[in-house]
């Protein structure tokens, strides 16, 4: 069974700090996914990273996956309340897609106060 | 474009009833799959499917069946719900390429 740990569980900053989610796992994943979830909603993806050493900048989140494709982390720049949410790290089986199968995190929740 | 559809939003069961958690998807994807989420573990796959007529149990399958007739509907059924079964069920689709789309899930309560 494959699994990730995700960490911090929980994360409470003011406005304007830096923060890192770190995913990690004694397994190799084909891909590494990012979700989002607001309460009532359903996880929305944000990024996948494929390739080991890789990484992706979307505005002022940034993704990197690990050289040997067991880890990854979210990085944001100056937070912001918008920001506030479940962050959910998942990843897909060895052989290419995952055919809707992914083994996720247990999620951080991250608020950030104004 | 309704995408990942699930219906119903919330339900209350009491213990040893029986129910069916109806979700549709209308991007044509082949790959469909159910989801639990409980608090502090994230979300669990119970059961998927990679096509019409074609299902498999994941991680957490035990009182839970599915059944995929269509490409659009993956129903799950619980046949006799139990406390254990309280949870959060996302339903999800895809095609190749990765990237899953949920629905907005359905709130289960067992009494």
């Amino acid at each position: 069974t494959q699994l990730l740990e995700q960490s911090p569980q929980f994360l409470s900053i003011q406005e304007g700090e830096n923060l890192t989610v770190y995913c990690n796992s004694s397994s190799v994943f084909s891909s590494l996914q990012w979700y989002r979830q607001e309460p009532g909603e359903g996880p929305v993806l944000l990024v996948t990273v494929v390739t080991g050493g890789e990484v992706k900048k979307l505005k002022r989140l940034t993704f990197q996956f690990g050289d040997a494709r067991k880890d990854s982390s979210l990085h944001i720049t100056a937070a912001q309340p918008g920001d506030t949410g479940l962050y959910l790290c998942a990843g897909g089986g060895a052989g290419g897609t995952s055919y809707g199968k992914l083994t996720f995190g247990q999620g951080t929740i991250l608020t950030v106060h104004p | 474009n309704a995408g990942v559809t699930q219906t119903p939003k919330f339900q209350v069961l009491k213990t040893g009833q029986s129910m069916t958690l109806q979700c549709a998807q209308d991007m044509n994807h082949e790959y469909m799959s159910w989801y639990r989420q409980d608090p502090g573990m994230g979300l669990r796959l119970i059961h998927y499917s990679v096509g019409a007529g074609i299902t498999d149990q994941g991680e957490v399958p035990n009182g839970y069946n599915v059944s995929r007739s269509t490409t659009e509907d993956f129903p799950l059924r619980l046949l006799s719900a139990a406390p254990s079964q309280t949870s959060v069920y996302f339903c999800a689709s895809s095609s190749t390429g990765n990237t899953i789309y949920f629905g907005e899930g359905s709130w289960l309560t067992v009494v």
